[in-house]
């Protein structure tokens, strides 16, 4: 079965400084998407990134960055120049065969930025 | 465009009440789905929809009925709430397709089953 696994249930990070967080996942399927959502202490989903598994470079969104590493099956968030209002839980998630509806979420990592 | 929207907000039941959470949208997407959120857990997919008339389970599917009558509803029955049922509800919409048009969630519904 799929599965997203994020090993860092919190970090740390200084106002400024870049941060990575991890993500691997697991699944047989060739085509799938994977996303990075932001959920702030106010509970709602903020989508940040897409990588679509046929990509063929890493996705950027203004701050944020994919590492992608298809052969390693991780798709780890790097948001660069951190800002405190950052400080958030941070999902990684799949969609299952890249047509939208069927996803599955990591557990989560929380980061805090700190001033 | 009001995007997803989900009543209620908070809701308390008892053991054995039953209840309907309410999800619409306004974007035309075909997709829609329901999660649940449990504390220290990302969302897991509870059921959703790839159109009118069309629905299927996810990973959590007991104890959960859903319809999809329409483009823009798509309701969580809980016919006999429990206690493990407590949990935050996100409702969710997409086109179809997958790729950048990624899902639009909606702002949770928080219910407690005491």
């Amino acid at each position: 079965a799929q599965k997203i696994t994020q090993t860092q249930p919190g970090m740390f990070v200084q106002e400024k400084e870049a941060v990575t967080l991890d993500c691997t996942y697991d699944t047989s399927d060739p085509s799938y998407g994977l996303f990075w959502y932001k959920q702030p202490s106010s509970g709602e989903m903020i989508f940040l990134i897409y990588q679509g598994s046929y990509d063929q470079q890493n996705a950027t969104e203004g701050r944020y960055s994919l590492n992608f590493q298809k052969a390693r099956k991780s798709a780890n968030l790097v948001i660069s120049a951190s800002q405190l209002g950052d400080s958030a839980m941070y999902f990684c998630a799949m969609d299952r065969d890249n047509y939208g509806q069927n996803f599955v979420f990591g557990p989560g990592t929380r980061l805090s930025v700190l001033p | 465009n009001a995007g997803v929207t989900q009543t209620p907000k908070f809701q308390v039941l008892k053991t054995g009440q039953s209840m309907t959470l309410q999800c619409a949208q306004d974007m035309n997407h075909e997709y829609m789905s329901w999660y649940r959120q449990d504390p220290g857990m990302g969302l897991r997919l509870i059921h959703y929809s790839v159109g009118a008339g069309i629905t299927d389970q996810g990973e959590v599917p007991n104890g959960y009925n859903v319809s999809r009558s329409t483009t823009e509803d798509f309701p969580l029955r809980l016919l006999s709430a429990a206690p493990s049922q407590t949990s935050v509800y996100f409702c969710a919409s997409s086109v179809a397709g997958g790729t950048r048009d990624t899902q639009y969630f909606g702002p949770g519904t928080r219910l407690t089953v005491l």
